[in-house]
């Protein structure tokens, strides 16, 4: 039972461009929504997260959005560089008895320079 | 700078040969998780720590066992390691819970089993 789907295993996207991960999830008691940035051999790191009282939240080239009617959200990355190729885990959190983070199985971004 | 360091990097022991993955912290988090991480798949939790209130998920086997002995330390024991528990084992903190508490990674522990 997956809660928490990132359907794209990865993705390719020219320097300069935008780059949209999606993230979609199935319980609506998920109040906080974070995407984490992973580099290989390296732990998880964390990028940027959104309220579900929010439909937006930025911070520099990288912008979350959130659409909790479809149970979806996405982060643009704009303009990507190739130090943004990594993989982006989205997670999602809430209190369901006791707290609990789900995480996605990743997207991996390839920026082409 | 303040970190969540695991050691070793990659461990590699025997069938049912019983091993711990250990996890230091010097961000003085109140919160300490394990995950499990196969290939290609979403990190698994495992177990969670407030402070010494210890959390098992519903589905972590009985196989795996974790310590907190302080703040900064907490470990994972596979007391039986099947083929099945190759993976890569990820450390994390956090100051509380919360979804506006990012979790903070250790690079993890990759874990073989021969």
């Amino acid at each position: 039972d997956q809660q928490v789907k990132q359907n794209s295993p990865s993705l390719s996207v020219q320097e300069g461009r935008i780059s949209i991960l999606n993230c979609d999830y199935t319980n609506s008691m998920f109040d906080y929504f974070l995407w984490y940035k992973k580099y290989p051999a390296e732990g998880p790191t964390f990028l940027i997260s959104i309220s579900s009282i929010k439909d937006k939240n930025e911070d520099g080239r990288f912008t979350v959005f959130l659409n909790k009617s479809a149970k979806h959200l996405s982060l643009h990355i704009v303009p990507s560089q190739p130090g943004d190729s990594a993989v982006y885990f989205c997670a999602a959190s809430a209190y369901t008895g006791g707290f609990k983070t789900i995480f996605g199985a990743g997207t991996r971004l390839f920026v082409k320079a | 700078d303040a970190m969540v360091i695991q050691n070793p990097r990659y461990q590699v022991t025997q069938f049912g040969k019983p091993v711990t993955l250990s996890c230091s912290q010097t961000l003085n988090h109140n919160v300490m998780y394990w995950y499990q991480q196969k290939s290609s798949q979403a990190p698994k939790l495992l177990f969670h720590y407030y402070d010494k209130d210890f959390n098992n998920e519903a589905d972590t086997p009985d196989n795996f066992q974790s310590r907190r002995p302080n703040t900064s330390f907490c470990f994972l024991d596979i007391r039986s390691p099947g083929l099945g528990d190759a993976a890569m084992y990820l450390c994390a903190t956090s100051n509380q819970y919360g979804g506006n508490q990012p979790q903070h990674f250790g690079d993890g522990t990759r874990l073989s089993i021969l």
